[in-house]
């Protein structure tokens, strides 16, 4: 079955730059999407299409896409920002949905 | 304001029986394909399942395909998930999510979740 991959965990200190990247193989096909989870919360989309911020999303996340992997980078990391992400996509035939496993991003 | 609320999860012994709930408003929902996700305590989101927006294709994950059947009546905004012979794996918080317009994709609205427990 079709999976991506990210790191499980990045740390940063406030101020600094998070990148959570997340491989798999029909990413040159498909978008990536990207989550943000805070314990006790539903997820909260911030990333679409690769590189697309969704309104009330703030401008320190953005996405970028380079052959099988995709990366999430947040600029300017604040302290609000720690949180779980999740990058998804879909395998190549667009049939299936998965989601990467998570990266916990700690901020120091 | 744009709401999904789910409903149905409980304590359900191994073999047995579910149907979920998801109740819809603040959009058009026979315009948007939907989703169930779930996630197991202390683990990541896995995805469930997919139903367009005429409920006419659907998809689902290897480990409940033939088991998990996704619906949804356009006509009261409410998305459903039939879950039957559960197994103690199945135990997660159930998000139902909407998708963005196609071809965009993502899920831009996630209900509250529901817990269902797979327990004897």
């Amino acid at each position: 079955s079709y999976e991506l991959t990210q790191p499980p965990s990045v740390s940063v200190s406030p101020g600094q730059t998070a990148r959570i990247t997340c491989s798999g193989d029909a990413l040159p096909k498909q978008y990536a999407y990207w989550y943000q989870q805070k314990p006790g919360q539903a997820p909260v989309l911030v990333i679409y299409k690769d590189s697309e911020r969704p309104s009330g999303i703030p401008e320190r996340f953005s996405g970028s896409s380079s052959g099988t992997t995709v990366t999430l980078t947040i600029s300017g990391v604040q302290a609000e920002d720690e949180a779980d992400y999740y990058c998804q996509s879909a395998d190549s035939s667009g049939t299936y949905e998965v989601f990467g496993g998570g990266t916990k991003l700690t901020v120091l | 304001e744009v709401q999904l609320v789910e409903s149905g999860g409980g304590l359900v012994q191994p073999g047995g029986s579910l149907r979920l709930s998801c109740a819809a408003s603040g959009f058009t929902f026979s315009s948007y394909w939907m989703h169930w996700v779930r996630q197991a305590p202390g683990k990541g989101l896995v995805w469930v399942s997919r139903i367009n927006s005429d409920g006419s294709s659907t998809s689902y994950a290897d480990s409940v395909k033939g088991r998990f059947t996704i619906s949804r009546d356009n006509a009261k905004n409410t998305l459903y998930l039939q879950m039957n012979s559960l197994r103690a794996e199945d135990t997660a918080v159930y998000y139902c999510t909407k998708c963005r317009p196609q071809p965009d994709g993502g899920m831009d609205v996630w209900g509250q979740g529901t817990t269902v427990t797979v327990s004897s």
